[in-house]
């Protein structure tokens, strides 16, 4: 069975600092690999997605992931932060039919 | 295009008492989610519909738990009776095909005293 390990409950970086959300997967074949956004009240926004090919994929709002099967890891980072990207992030891992697995999120506090 | 619909947004009930939320999923979208999100965890899956069908329910705790898709389109979950470990934010996704992105609603939050 698939799981997902987000390492770190909180983060928090000053504002214009660069930002590394760790992402660890277990799963048995190559994973379709996602990371959310969620701001308190709201739902969860998908930020990118990773299916196959380049194992760096762009997202949006300026984030990037980069898929390592070596390590099985997906790391979201992006190279500076903005205020308004305090929230929480998941890290999810799905097979196909779009079965999701989440890790327990990330919160990203912002420090101006 | 309109989003996932949820009602109601926020839910306060009494143990063994029974509670039901509504989703209106994005007009089109075959597949429909109900996630079960508790305080300081991430989202779990509770039921995956395809149209009418149920395809996933393995982690729905069916003793109290139902859910259903009427029609292939609007959905319910419902649970009766509630136990105090049942507060969480329940979520509706849905997506146009089963391998393609699931966009989430706002979410009800249920407290149950």
């Amino acid at each position: 069975a698939q799981s997902v390990t987000q390492p770190d409950i909180h983060i928090t970086v000053s504002e214009g600092a660069s930002l590394e959300l760790r992402c660890n997967y277990s799963y048995g074949a190559t994973p379709y690999l996602f990371w959310y956004v969620q701001s308190p009240g709201q739902g969860l926004q998908l930020l990118l997605k990773y299916f196959s090919g380049d194992t760096l994929v762009q997202g949006i709002k300026g984030f990037e992931a980069e898929f390592k099967r070596s390590q099985s890891s997906f790391n979201l980072r992006k190279p500076s932060v903005h205020w308004s990207d305090a929230a929480e992030y998941f890290c999810a891992v799905g097979a196909y039919g779009n079965k999701l697995v989440f890790g327990a999120g990330t919160i990203l506090r912002v420090k101006s | 295009e309109a989003g996932v619909a949820q009602s109601p947004r926020y839910k306060i009930i009494e143990k063994r008492q029974s509670v039901a939320f509504w989703c209106n999923p994005i007009s089109g979208h075959a597949t429909l989610y109900w996630y079960q999100q508790i305080l300081g965890q991430g989202p779990k899956l509770l039921i995956q519909f395809q149209n009418n069908g149920v395809v996933d329910d393995s982690q729905l705790p069916k003793d109290r738990f139902s859910a259903e898709r009427l029609k292939g389109v609007d959905s319910t979950l419902k649970i009766q009776p509630a136990k105090l470990e049942d507060s969480a934010v329940y979520l509706c996704a849905s997506s146009l095909t089963r391998d393609t992105e699931a966009f989430f609603g706002q979410g009800t939050r249920l407290t149950v005293v």
